[in-house]
């Protein structure tokens, strides 16, 4: 069955960096676009970015742009998220998706790390 | 952007009553609309697809329907299991907006 298990969440001071993971299991990882979405506490969910099957085609949200990198490992089913220069805002649970098709819908989800932006 | 609306933002309903939402975009984006289910502690569940389809293993009392900038999401008969946040999703032009999310609970 699918399965998509995030991790490297954790505390950070703002400024700071972090990488998350996003190790994906049960289906061919290299056919499918991938996402990374967030959620703060309390709030709604934003999307953070998307990479292509082949890792080609990339997309950040303005909130992230210049900060953030999504990259993907096709040989290792692994997706990532690097995170610099970290804010506060950025608190949230940080979750890894798969995209049934071109960037159009999440049917499989992570459970969720957390990344606190805190000093 | 496309922006997402959706109303109302909360509701209490009775087990077994018919609960509708509604969800608004911005502009015309044909079908292409989405419904998740996000339970308290968990991660988003897709539930209806392009507007009107049923993700598979999904119960039959969700339903989804509309198209170009006018969308409605049914629970048939509420169960107490469905208590949740419902989320529409836009996918237009390489792009991914959610609403702003609908809060049901029991009455």
């Amino acid at each position: 069955q699918v399965q998509l298990v995030e991790s490297g969440g954790g505390l950070v001071k703002p400024g700071g960096s972090l990488r998350l993971s996003c190790a994906a299991s049960g289906f061919t990882f290299s056919d499918y676009y991938m996402s990374w979405i967030r959620q703060a506490p309390g709030k709604g969910l934003e999307w953070v970015s998307y990479i292509s099957s082949s890792g080609s085609t990339i997309y950040y949200a303005d909130s992230v742009k210049g900060r953030f990198t999504i990259s993907r490992d096709n040989a290792k089913n692994s997706l990532y998220l690097q995170m610099n220069s970290l804010r506060a805002e950025d608190t949230a649970v940080y979750y890894c998706a798969r995209d049934k098709g071109t960037v159009t819908t999440l049917d499989y989800w992570g459970q969720g790390t957390l990344v606190t932006v805190s000093s | 952007d496309i922006q997402m609306t959706q109303s109302p933002s909360s509701l209490s309903a009775s087990v077994g009553d018919r609960v509708t939402i509604t969800c608004q975009a911005s502009q015309d984006i044909s079908n292409y609309l989405n419904w998740y289910q996000q339970k308290p502690g968990k991660a988003p569940k897709l539930l209806i697809y392009d507007a009107s389809n049923l993700e598979t293993g999904v119960p039959s009392r969700f339903s989804g329907s509309g198209s170009g900038t006018d969308f409605t999401f049914t629970i048939s008969s509420l169960q107490p299991e469905d208590i949740a946040t419902y989320y529409c999703q836009q996918y237009d032009n390489l792009l991914l907006t959610f609403g702003p999310g609908t809060k049901v609970d029991i009455k």
